[in-house]
């Protein structure tokens, strides 16, 4: 069964600092891996998706991330943190035969100071 | 412009009553899915629609219902043998299930008890 992690809860920087959020991976097959963002009180948005093909994938919002399938990660990150970008942070893998649901992490929220 | 609207966006229950809430997609998308989200929990997945007329249950469906009769439409009802109905409650949908397509979500509707 596939599954996520993302280590720690809340991640804190500063504007204008590097956002980095850790997301691990288990799953049987290769991965399809995604990043969503929710703002609060609202749905979520997808920021990013790995498929196949290039590891190092592009976003919205300035965001990237790279496939490292040696290390089973998926880490969010952007070079210079802005004050929007204050949300929580979802990681989630689906399974990349058949109907699989998509399985989420416990979420990041990312906190952004002045 | 298209997209999925849920509502109310916020609902109470009282003790032993039932509650729908409301996902309207005009996507044309087939396939649509429900999710509850807890603080810290992610999201997990309630029930799910590959095609109108079908649905499956999907990993914490008990004290939960939904219907499928239009493409458009997927209510969920919450029962009152839901004994901790309070959480955020999020529909999606994708153009089906196939497993590179996107979830799209709506805004979400907030269900507390009184």
């Amino acid at each position: 069964a596939q599954s996520v992690t993302q280590l720690g809860s809340h991640v804190s920087v500063s504007e204008g600092a590097l956002v980095l959020l850790r997301c691990n991976y288990s799953s049987s097959v290769p991965p399809y891996l995604f990043w969503y963002v929710q703002y609060p009180n609202q749905g979520l948005q997808l920021l990013l998706k790995y498929t196949t093909g290039a590891t190092l994938v592009k976003g919205i919002n300035g965001f990237e991330a790279e496939f490292k399938k040696s290390e089973t990660s998926f880490h969010l990150t952007k070079p210079s943190a802005h004050m929007s970008d204050a949300a929580e942070y979802f990681c989630a893998v689906k399974r990349n035969t058949g109907f699989q649901k998509l399985v989420f992490g416990t979420g990041t929220r990312l906190l952004v100071s002045p | 412009d298209g997209g999925i609207t849920q509502s109310p966006k916020y609902l109470f229950r009282k003790e032993g009553q039932n509650v729908t809430l409301s996902c309207e997609q005009n996507l044309n998308h087939d396939a649509m899915y429900w999710y509850r989200q807890d603080p810290g929990q992610g999201l997990r997945l309630i029930y799910y629609s590959q095609i109108v007329n079908d649905f499956q249950k999907g990993d914490i469906a008990e004290g939960y219902s939904v219907s499928r009769e239009k493409k458009e439409s997927f209510p969920l009802t919450v029962t009152s043998a839901q004994k901790n109905p309070t959480a955020f409650y999020l529909c999606a949908s994708s153009i089906d299930w196939g497993t590179k397509n996107i979830q799209y979500f709506g805004a979400g509707t907030r269900l507390s008890v009184l």
